[in-house]
């Protein structure tokens, strides 16, 4: 079957960084997609990972271990707009499926 | 245009009611997607279309009723549903390359919908 975990909640001060992980267990492997989705809002894509290794975006990287089954998000120097959900989805055979989303709060 | 628009904003309806939920991208993405999304749940793939054509349903009841008219619309239509379906609607759409379901998605503001 497939199956995403993600960390419910995370905390982290403005201007710090931050890691907020991802495993999953997919049948099939078509790459692993970070979201940024503020309360009330339509998710938007973040970063795209189908290859081993680190994606870099500006402030938000995102690395890929597909024998591990496992992901991170990093987000450097911290705003206070970054305050919101952080999903993981993963793209198998015939299956988009989103982790559970992580509430991330930066503190001023 | 990197826009998905979804119309209505807001939707009440009875539980006896038709209603359509409507999506539109003009982006040229030939993949389109619903999704729905209970309160501080993730989103639930419903239906893609690729193509124009049904390519996934992931056994929703048949009171959901997607509709693909041409390449920049996508319908759901709404028939006899139950208090348990209100939710947020949402509507994506993504480029279609080598690997199915590999592209990133843009999603559209999404539909509330209550049923009473």
């Amino acid at each position: 079957g497939q199956n995403i975990d993600q960390p419910t909640e995370m905390t982290a001060t403005e201007g710090a960084i931050v890691q907020i992980n991802c495993t999953y267990q997919t049948s099939g492997f078509n790459g692993l997609f970070w979201y940024q989705q503020h309360a009330g809002e339509a998710p938007t894509f973040l970063s795209y990972n189908v290859l081993d290794g680190l994606e870099e975006k500006g402030r938000f990287s995102s690395f890929l271990s597909r024998s591990k089954g496992y992901s991170y998000l990093l987000l450097k120097e911290l705003q206070m707009k970054d305050s919101a959900s952080y999903l993981c989805a993963v793209s198998g055979t015939y299956k988009y499926i989103f982790g559970t989303g992580t509430r991330l709060k930066v503190l001023a | 245009d990197t826009e998905v628009t979804q119309t209505p904003k807001h939707l009440v309806m009875g539980m006896t009611n038709k209603k359509s939920l409507k999506c539109e991208q003009h982006m040229g993405h030939r993949a389109m997607y619903w999704y729905k999304q209970k309160a501080k749940k993730p989103p639930e793939l419903m239906f893609v279309y690729s193509y124009e054509k049904l390519s996934i349903n992931e056994s929703v009841p048949s009171r959901f009723s997607p509709e693909c008219p041409n390449s920049s619309l996508l319908n759901l239509h709404l028939h006899a549903l139950q208090p348990e379906d209100s939710a947020l609607y949402l509507c994506a759409s993504s480029q279609v390359t080598g690997k199915s379901l590999g592209d990133e998605q843009y999603f559209g503001p999404g539909t509330r919908l209550t049923v009473t």
